[in-house]
């Protein structure tokens, strides 16, 4: 089955300052990326997905970044804000079938 | 977006009492929800995918008997946790998928304690 690992487990960054968090994948078909933000205690909310047939796919101040053939995507989060800080999870599924979470990055932007 | 909700989102019982959370999809239909369990500062695992009309798929390690899994229509699924003990103490989270887009949503959750 689908394995997904994410790092790093923890980042720190200045207000300003870019965030990158990274994930690879293990099946090669799947070909849906979605990643997610979860404050504590609350659900997890969608931020940005990505699908196979794309490269890239930004929203403002977010981008994610797809690279089918080593298998491994990115979120990136550019002018980071304090309210930024969570905890993201990146995932990966085959069209509509199961997502498979990756463990999760702790973001904390210091003002 | 669409909206899942959770009921109840904390609640607290006594070891081998049975729990029930139900899981909504208010303004979609939903043929296949998702039960998660998330362990505190740890990831989402998948328990078990609900299937509308059908028996739900479990995952690998998941007491199926333990966790009971209805899903009667197109808009409920429920989790019940049979005989709960302290070490089934987590957060228990559903999600549903629109089926045009793929996209999941998540419930608010249910934080389950047993004393």
């Amino acid at each position: 089955g689908e394995n997904v690992e994410q790092h790093p487990s923890t980042l720190s960054v200045q207000e300003g300052d870019s965030a990158v968090i990274k994930c690879t994948y293990s099946d090669s078909a799947s070909n849906y990326f979605p990643w997610y933000k979860q404050e504590l205690g609350k659900r997890p909310q969608l931020i940005i997905d990505i699908r196979s047939n794309v490269g890239e796919k930004k929203d403002q101040r977010i981008a994610v970044t797809l690279n089918k053939t080593a298998k491994h995507f990115s979120l990136h989060i550019t002018e980071t804000q304090p309210e930024d800080s969570a905890v993201y999870f990146c995932a990966a599924s085959r069209g509509f079938q199961k997502l498979v979470f990756g463990t999760g990055t702790r973001l904390l932007v210091s003002p | 977006g669409a909206v899942v909700s959770q009921h109840p989102s904390r609640v607290i019982c006594k070891s081998g009492t049975s729990v029930k959370i139900e899981c909504r999809s208010l303004d979609f239909q939903a043929t296949t929800m998702f039960w998660y369990r998330q362990f505190p500062k740890q990831s989402l695992m998948l328990m078990a995918t609900s299937n509308e009309g059908s028996k739900a798929t479990y995952e690998q390690g998941v007491e199926k008997d333990k966790f009971l899994i209805n899903h009667a229509s197109l808009t409920l699924s429920t989790l019940t946790v049979t005989s709960a003990h302290p070490e089934d103490s987590s957060f228990y989270i559903c999600s549903a998928r629109v089926q045009h887009t793929g996209e999941l949503f998540f419930g608010e959750g249910s934080r389950l304690t047993v004393l």
